[in-house]
């Protein structure tokens, strides 16, 4: 099974900071990674698949990069509504598309 | 409006079944694949089962495999989780999930807000 881990697991940061959430495979996934915004007792929110692609409606301050094994998420000018916990997920190994363990971006 | 509204949690007892149901309207249903992705609480997000757009694909994650059956009526717009034998691990709050695809392998572009099922005695 592939395996995905992120770091850091939790970062405290400013507004206006740029920001970089790492995730990685246990094994090659091509680009078949997506990530996930989710706000405390809200559900998840698509902001990036196909590793660099940008979900309709998302900001642009989000970009994602990538490929193979080594995965980057970069908040390019933290906003007061970006902190949430974030998750990376890989959709490559059918039938288990695991996500991450999640990067908890706080205020600081 | 795209939207995607859970059903059927609740409390149960251990080695107890439960039926969840997620309606989907605002999109052609019948054109993608749904998940169910679970979130115990104060957890992270766990990928339960995924459903292509004509049944004919479906996958398990190892948790619940042999113990929950994912399916689909495209005539009502409708997916469901039939969780038999629910263990304590179980206990989360369950997503329904639409792909962005006809297959399994999509990003998941809308998610319901969730429905709890609580395992105890």
């Amino acid at each position: 099974d592939i395996q995905l881990t992120q770091s850091p697991s939790f970062l405290s940061a400013s507004v206006g900071d740029r920001v970089t959430i790492t995730c990685r495979a246990s094994q090659g996934i091509s680009s078949y990674l997506a990530w996930y915004q989710q706000k405390p007792g809200k559900a998840p929110k698509l902001l990036i698949y196909a590793a660099s692609t940008l979900q309709s409606g998302v900001p642009s301050r989000f970009s994602g990069s990538g490929s193979g094994t080594e995965f980057t998420l970069t908040i390019s000018s933290l906003q007061p509504e970006d902190f949430a916990t974030y998750y990376c997920q890989q959709l490559n190994s059918y039938p288990l598309f695991t996500f991450g363990p999640g990067t908890k971006v706080d205020i600081k | 409006e795209v939207q995607l509204v859970e059903s059927g949690g609740g409390l149960v007892q251990p080695g107890r079944s439960l039926r969840l149901s997620c309606a989907a309207s605002g999109f052609t249903f019948d054109d993608y694949a749904m998940h169910w992705v679970r979130q115990a609480p104060g957890k992270g997000l766990e990928w339960v089962s995924g459903i292509s757009w004509n049944s004919g694909s479906i996958g398990y994650a190892d948790s619940v495999k042999g113990r929950f059956t994912i399916s689909r009526d495209n005539a009502k717009n409708s997916l469901y989780l039939q969780m038999n034998s629910l263990r304590a691990e179980d206990m989360a709050l369950y997503y329904c999930a639409k792909c962005q695809v006809f297959e399994l392998k999509g990003a998941f572009d809308i998610w319901g807000q969730g429905t709890m099922v609580t395992v105890s005695s």
